[in-house]
């Protein structure tokens, strides 16, 4: 099993410009989640889903646009990017239990945005 | 007031010093707790789940104090492969999921 993967791992993009992160598991988990990492903050969850087709807001969504359209995979979209959103982005899997919620995590993808 | 804060650290220890991390919690519907590690540059992967009557693996040991709202972390014998970000997570359903994560306390163990 690969577990959780992301594409790409690095990415340098232009102010306006537009991208797709994409997350995929093999782990057969019904929640997904993004998040994304700054130097000193904790990793702050920015869009989340319960299952294909759903998604739901984080604490940080405003900016980023989120997909779910097969269980597996989970896509988030920065239409305009900002230097703002320059940071570490982690995609996480995890199964519908109740109680206890391991996340496993994808090894991130460095964004920097100039 | 943060949700989840912990000890602002660095910590730097020698090996084989017994080091101790707190974290603390604002949310009394919190449900799960966990320690997470996070090694430069990596992801974040589970250290140990956190159980309200305490658990143990090996040199770590996690305890949860729902009274006060505070879990803590153990880690007895320290080797040079233990320095790392170790971060705080509390997981809640308040009128949905929620997840936070601290921010996390970098230890530091030296020869």
């Amino acid at each position: 099993n690969a577990g959780v993967t992301q594409t790409p791992k690095f990415r340098v993009l232009k102010t306006g410009q537009s991208m797709t992160l994409l997350c995929a598991q093999d782990m057969n988990h019904e929640y997904m989640y993004w998040y994304r990492q700054d130097p000193g903050m904790g990793l702050r969850l920015i869009h989340y889903s319960v299952g294909e087709g759903t998604t739901a807001k984080g604490e940080v969504p405003d900016g980023y646009n989120v997909s779910r359209l097969k269980k597996q995979n989970f896509l988030l979209g920065l239409e305009s990017a900002a230097p703002s959103q320059t940071s570490v982005y982690f995609c996480a899997s995890s199964f519908s239990t109740t109680g206890n919620w391991e996340q496993y995590f994808g090894p991130g993808t460095r964004l920097t945005v100039t | 007031r943060k949700e989840v804060e912990q000890d602002p650290g660095p910590f730097n220890v020698p090996e084989g010093a017994t080091v101790a991390f707190n974290c603390t919690y604002s949310n009394s519907a919190s449900q799960s707790f966990f320690w997470y590690r996070q090694d430069c540059r990596k992801e974040p992967k589970l250290l140990m789940s956190v159980y309200s009557s305490g658990n143990e693996d090996g040199r770590f040991t996690a305890q949860l104090n729902r009274a006060s709202q505070y879990i803590s972390l153990l880690i007895r014998d320290s080797k040079l492969s233990d320095s790392a970000t170790y971060l705080c997570v509390v997981n809640m359903l308040t009128g949905g999921f929620k997840t936070i994560f601290g921010a996390g306390t970098r230890l530091f163990v030296k020869a």
